[in-house]
């Protein structure tokens, strides 16, 4: 199984900090990832497809970047509505897998 | 609109059964993989098993292999999980979800999900 790793499990920032999430592959899955937001009692919410495509309607501060086995989303200027926990999710093979999650509190 | 809606959700003692239902509105449901996803409480995501358009691939997480059977209706634009030998371990808010791409061969990520439902393994 393909191991996803994300760090930090926790990040404490304030509105309008830059943040940024990694998350690291076990094996290579070239661009084959994407990445979530959930907040608490709802379902995640797509953010980012294909390592970088921003899914529509979804806020141009978030951004995704890398391939292979290293990737990052970067949240430009946080919002306070993005207090949230964050997850990336590998599809290059099975059985699918998420990193653990990285949630977001208020400094 | 997009919508998926789980029901069938609740109580089961160790050893028993449930069959989750998805049901799927606003979209064309046979050209879509779906996929069933779980979250126990206070944890985090978990992938538990995808079925193509057709119902000819089915995949599953290593953990619910030979006990839980993933389906669908096309006629009922309908998602099932059956889960049998439940454990304590299976308690947990299952979701279904959908593929982004419309006759893909391919499974790839979730851009719906539905609210989930609660399925509690417990004597």
């Amino acid at each position: 199984d393909i191991q996803m790793t994300q760090s930090p499990s926790t990040l404490s920032a304030s509105v309008g900090d830059r943040v940024t999430i990694t998350c690291r592959a076990s094996q290579y899955i070239s661009s084959w990832l994407a990445w979530y937001q959930q907040k608490p009692g709802k379902a995640p919410k797509l953010l980012i497809y294909k390592a970088s495509s921003l899914e529509s309607g979804v806020p141009s501060r978030f951004s995704g970047s890398g391939s292979g086995t290293e990737f990052t989303l970067t949240i430009s200027s946080l919002q306070p509505d993005d207090f949230a926990t964050y997850y990336c999710q590998q599809y290059n093979g099975y059985p699918r897998t998420f990193g653990q999650g990285t949630k977001v509190e208020i400094e | 609109e997009v919508q998926l809606v789980e029901s069938g959700g609740g109580l089961v003692q160790p050893g028993g059964s449930l069959r989750l239902s998805c049901a799927a509105s606003g979209f064309t449901f046979s050209s879509y993989w779906m996929t069933w996803v779980r979250q126990a409480p206070g944890k985090g995501l978990e992938w538990v098993a995808n079925i193509k358009q057709d119902g000819s691939e089915k995949y599953f997480v290593d953990s619910v292999k030979g006990r839980f059977t993933i389906s669908r209706d096309n006629a009922r634009n309908s998602l099932y999980l059956q889960m049998n030998s439940l454990r304590a371990e299976d308690t947990a808010v299952y979701y279904c979800a959908r593929d982004p791409v419309f006759g893909s061969g391919w499974s790839y990520y979730f851009d719906y999900w539905g609210q989930g439902i609660l399925v509690t393994v417990s004597s």
